[in-house]
């Protein structure tokens, strides 16, 4: 059974820092890893998504990477904002499944 | 940019009751989902829905839940008999390709259930 964990659970960063994510799964064996931005109280807006043939994925300030082997995947926030400031969360695949299992989200505070 | 837009953004309902969440995919999508978050936890899988008929669901959904696409456009969640356990922000999303694809999400409906 696929599962899906995060480090850190949340963070607290001053403006201008760069900034690693993390996201940890139990089976290697997914087709593609999908990170998501959550606003309070809101939807889920996709950031990235990275197939299993790749190993990063970049849009702007923000680049993803993904080492499918050692089931890891990083994002990695670059000159972070205050606008940054959001739970994170990744999701894959649930086993060759049609549905996603999400990790519980990283919840990051950019201070001004 | 197309989105995939929800309706109710809040609903509050009493126990017992039945609830009707609805969900207008992407229009070129062919693979619809709900998923739930209940408050301070993950957001955990539902069903998901192709060519007219489930094609998986989880645990959570029991015999109270049931899906449904009545016009080709809308894409419905009811739950026949609410509890107070159903009260969560439900997402529907959908997506192009199953499995290998990106799933884009709508802004959810809150349900709270007294």
């Amino acid at each position: 059974k696929q599962e899906v964990t995060q480090i850190p659970a949340a963070l607290s960063v001053p403006e201008g820092e760069n900034l690693v994510l993390n996201c940890s799964f139990t089976d290697s064996a997914i087709y593609n890893l999908q990170w998501f931005r959550q606003d309070p109280g809101k939807g889920l807006t996709s950031l990235l998504l990275i197939q299993s043939s790749q190993r990063e994925q970049t849009s702007g300030r923000l680049n993803a990477s993904l080492d499918k082997s050692s089931g890891r995947s990083t994002l990695y926030i670059a000159a972070s904002q205050p606008g940054d400031s959001a739970t994170y969360l990744c999701a894959v695949p649930a086993n060759y499944g049609q549905n996603f299992v999400f990790g519980p989200g990283t919840r990051l505070s950019v201070l001004p | 940019e197309p989105e995939v837009t929800q309706t109710p953004s809040h609903q509050v309902t009493q126990m017992g009751q039945e609830v009707i969440l609805r969900c207008v995919p992407i229009s070129n999508h062919l693979y619809f989902y709900w998923y739930r978050q209940i408050l301070g936890q993950k957001v955990e899988f539902l069903v998901s829905f192709y060519n007219n008929e489930i094609s998986e669901k989880s645990e959570i959904f029991d015999d109270q839940f049931s899906v449904e696409r009545p016009d080709g456009s809308n894409f419905t969640l009811k739950i026949r008999s609410t509890k107070l356990e159903d009260s969560a922000m439900y997402f529907c999303a959908s997506g192009l390709e199953s499995g290998s694809g990106e799933l884009f999400f709508g802004e959810g409906s809150r349900l709270t259930v007294l």
